[in-house]
């Protein structure tokens, strides 16, 4: 069994579309996360849910928005997609907040 | 000056080698501090957590905090192919809700 599991895995898309990743999590954490990784392998934090609230939104366009339905689902939706979107975003689980994270194996996106 | 910084690498070592991995970071604050190995195409995965300064040990692997010189280091022993893949250090602070902050990875090729 997966325990961080994201869908799509790949995405390719036209500038100015919708799309949602979605993502779940088996392990039972209280906590979680979407994470973009560049080009260059820079991992930063987007988004940080605890018990399906939001606790951290690091200056993210406000085209992207998180949504948990509950502690095992946290999906992201992001609106007119842009070329600079392209990237992989991974979503992450923890048991609670400041510990160690359990990440997805990613959705590379492509904004062509 | 970024909060972590890590050689990117590459790093080449042959088989058998010890390796060390090392990250500087200057904010006082960071207190817990992780090691994720990243294979091509994948998700990074855990390999160490630790909190305090001192070593960690979990089989070839091991975990050095200096926090007085905001220093953290992983040794690989007698590493392998299979150990080829990028290595992330990250760290976050304790109280609140802390991001999580990565380094930009190093990645190291094991050669048979």
């Amino acid at each position: 069994d997966t325990a961080v599991s994201q869908t799509p895995k790949y995405l390719v898309t036209q500038m100015g579309n919708d799309k949602s990743i979605k993502c779940e999590q088996n392990l039972g954490h209280d906590t979680m996360y979407w994470y973009k990784q560049d080009s260059k392998k820079f991992l930063k934090i987007m988004f940080s849910y605890n018990n399906k609230e939001l606790i951290i939104n690091e200056t993210v366009p406000n085209r992207f928005s998180p949504k948990s339905p509950d502690k095992a689902h946290l999906n992201l939706h992001i609106n007119s997609l842009e070329l600079g979107d392209s990237a992989v975003y991974f979503c992450a689980s923890s048991p609670a907040v400041n510990t160690e994270a359990f990440f997805g194996q990613g959705t590379r996106l492509t904004v062509v | 000056q970024k909060e972590v910084e890590q050689d990117p690498g590459p790093l080449s070592v042959p088989e058998g080698a010890i390796v060390s991995l090392n990250c500087t970071y200057s904010n006082s604050a960071f207190q817990y501090f992780m090691w994720y190995r990243q294979y091509s195409r994948k998700g990074p995965e855990l390999l160490m957590y630790t909190y305090s300064s001192g070593n960690k040990e979990d089989g070839r692997f091991t975990a050095q905090v200096d926090k007085s010189s905001k220093y953290i280091s992983l040794f690989i022993r007698d590493s392998q192919p299979s150990d080829s893949a990028t290595y992330l250090c990250a760290m976050t602070g304790s109280g609140g809700y802390q991001k999580v902050t990565f380094g930009t990875g190093t990645k190291l090729q094991v050669i048979p």
